[in-house]
């Protein structure tokens, strides 16, 4: 059981906007960390998204937006594309004793119809 | 273009050490305020972190593994290492190394190695 909370799963047709969820706690995200998003195509290791919320990494079209609010956070996609099928995490810290611990959501699937 | 590449046995048997290395190419390990970091991903499941090594040598681990990990930074050979004990069927994965920063996310990402724990 992941510490972040996603969505299994999520599907939209091409041209459509999809949005997946992101809800954590008051011990990660709501403590103030920073939430990033990452794609994974099969086979291939995640690639950054979106880091510090809301920032794209250079190359990475507009189309992919991020939000942060309380202990939540979304990733949207607009215009979808077949390409965007993929599976994406979200990805922030969480307080522990020991210092700040790296925590994923459980990912989820999107599925372009 | 920094570049980052796993590398060990593919193959480990149960109750014992998986240990795999990641070269870091095109920059410095000891780059200032970087975390370097293990990820992992069992067979059609998520993402799991492992643990992550600072610049400055202080480690980090997963709650839930830390008593059986290990995470050793080489700053000679600019790698960082994993060594991962006692292992059994449950940490047959796909292990990723990865740079990363509190607030800009793990922006480098090695390709991955497979790791199956079999006798």
């Amino acid at each position: 059981q992941s510490v972040l909370t996603q969505p299994p799963s999520v599907s939209g047709a091409p041209g459509q906007r999809v949005t997946i969820s992101c809800t954590g706690s008051s011990s990660n995200i709501g403590a103030g960390y920073d939430v990033h998003w990452y794609q994974q195509l099969p086979g291939t290791a995640p690639k950054l998204l979106i880091y510090g919320n809301s920032n794209r990494p250079s190359g990475v079209p507009d189309r992919f937006s991020g939000s942060k609010s309380g202990t939540s956070a979304s990733l949207a996609i607009t215009g979808l594309q077949a390409e965007d099928e993929a599976d994406y995490y979200c990805q922030s810290y969480d307080s522990s004793l020991s210092g700040p611990s790296v925590v994923f959501g459980g990912g989820t699937k999107l599925t372009v119809l | 273009q920094l570049q980052l590449q796993e590398s060990g046995p593919g193959l480990v048997k149960p109750s014992e050490t998986l240990s795999l290395t990641c070269t870091v190419s095109g920059g410095s390990i000891s780059s200032s305020s970087y975390y370097w970091g293990w990820i992992r991903q069992p067979p059609g499941k998520g993402l799991e972190w492992i643990g992550s090594i600072y610049y400055s040598g202080s480690t980090y681990y997963n709650p839930s593994l830390k008593s059986r990990v290990t995470i050793s930074v080489d700053t000679s050979k600019n790698q960082f290492s994993l060594k991962l004990s006692s292992v059994t069927a449950a940490d047959t994965a796909v292990y990723y190394c990865a740079r990363h920063r509190r607030t800009e996310g793990m922006d480098v990402w090695g390709q991955g190695t497979t790791v199956t724990v079999s006798s």
